[in-house]
This record gives structure tokens, sequence and C-alpha cells, in this order.
């Protein structure tokens, strides 16, 4: 799998949106770009994906670069339970296994 | 649905004892995942089935190590013998072929303490 490379933390304040970027330089062709997010004592939780066009549904939105070198998962009114690790992922179509890096550690403020 | 069932979700246990942690995926699933993390590692993939066959066991850390699938809905990732060092959280994830549309489930974790 493609690496993906994201800032270690960030912070935002409630009721704000929050810009959470993500940079694949190496991603192919047939990569799909891949949002989860954990939550404090609780498993990963899928967020959103793309291939190239951006995405929205109700949870955020996936604004993909033209190039595909980069995405940005935008929340659009962060609150205080959307603080949680934001792991940006890329995978295929053949491959079945997500390779999870460390990820953006999001902190919203009050 | 449920979403994939876990347990337990907590577990203490003495080095050297065996352990065997268990989950249920989402009916109709047919990928099964075996993450573990912790905080030095992150998240790393264990072993995953696809229609109750392991397809891939590299992440496996040693032969202490084993994962079963008998059937579509229940899986067992077994510790023998246990050691500190296996304390983490273990977390089970199913998907649908092309879950590329669909994505991962996960459960909730089994918090696994070695002392």
């Amino acid at each position: 799998d493609a690496k993906t490379t994201q800032p270690n933390s960030m912070e935002s304040n409630e009721e704000e949106p929050v810009h959470l970027p993500c940079n694949h330089s190496t991603i192919s062709g047939t990569d799909y770009i891949h949002w989860y997010r954990q939550l404090p004592s609780q498993g990963p939780e899928y967020v959103i994906h793309g291939l190239t066009s951006n995405v929205n549904n109700r949870m955020a939105s996936l604004a993909i670069a033209e190039d595909r070198k980069s995405s940005t998962l935008i929340l659009h009114r962060a609150t205080l339970r959307d603080a949680a690790v934001y792991y940006c992922i890329l995978r295929d179509d053949y491959g079945q296994n997500f390779v999870f890096g460390p990820g953006t550690r999001l902190s919203v403020l009050p | 649905d449920a979403g994939v069932i876990q347990s337990p979700r907590h577990e203490v246990t003495e080095m050297g004892q065996e352990v065997t942690l268990r989950c249920k995926p989402i009916s109709g699933h047919d990928y099964l995942f075996w993450y573990r993390q912790t905080m030095m590692r992150g998240l790393e993939l264990l072993i995953y089935f696809n229609n109750n066959v392991p397809i891939d066991d590299s992440g496996m850390p040693e032969d202490r190590f084993s994962a079963k699938m008998p059937n579509a809905s229940f899986s067992t990732l077994k510790i023998q013998p246990s050691e500190p060092r296996d304390s983490a959280v273990y977390f089970c994830a199913s998907s649908l072929k092309g879950d590329r549309f669909y994505g991962y489930t996960f459960g909730s974790g089994t918090r696994l303490t070695v002392v």
C-alpha cells in the first residue's frame, strides 16, 4: 500500500471548520483515498472515501487535489465529539488490508 | 445489525496463560481482519481471512499467536503462552468484497493486559 503523510496533531475551536491534510505523492491510478477516525476507547470508524472527485456525506467532505497527490478531509463544524485520531489510507482495487499510519490527533476546544 | 462484536472487552491474565479473543463479524461480510494497537506501534494488521480461509498471516508476531475462522460468523485469536509484551488492544474488523465502497467495520476491541 502507498504511504501517506499527515500532521501529528491539530487543534480546532468548536463550531469552526477543520481541514485535515494528507499527502500521498506516490498514489497510483487505482488507489482509493479512505479516511477513518478513532474516537477514544473505540475502534476506527469509516468517515469517507474517494477516487478523483470531491465527495460529501453527512459526516464530512473530501477534497482531492487534481493531481491526486494530496487530499483534505473537511469537517464543516467541529464539535467536541469530533475529537479523535484521523487516519488517511490508500487502498487499491485489489488490496484487502489497510495499512494505518499514526494519523492526526484532532483536539477540539470549547 | 449489531456491528462487529468482540469479546471479552477486557482481559487480564498472567504471563504464560492461554488467551482467546473472539469476534463475530457482520452477517454477510466475507472478509475478516485482526489488528493490534499499541502506543508504540499503532495499528498493525495481524491476519485476515476471506470466506473463512486465512489469506495473509504475515503480521502475526510469532508462533505463540494463532487465528481461526471455523465459520462465517465466528473467529478466534489465541495467544499461548501469553507474555507481558502482548498487552495491547486487539481489534477485529469485517468487510464486503469490493469494500472500496463500503469500507471496514471495526469492533470495539479487546483490551488485553498480561501481568
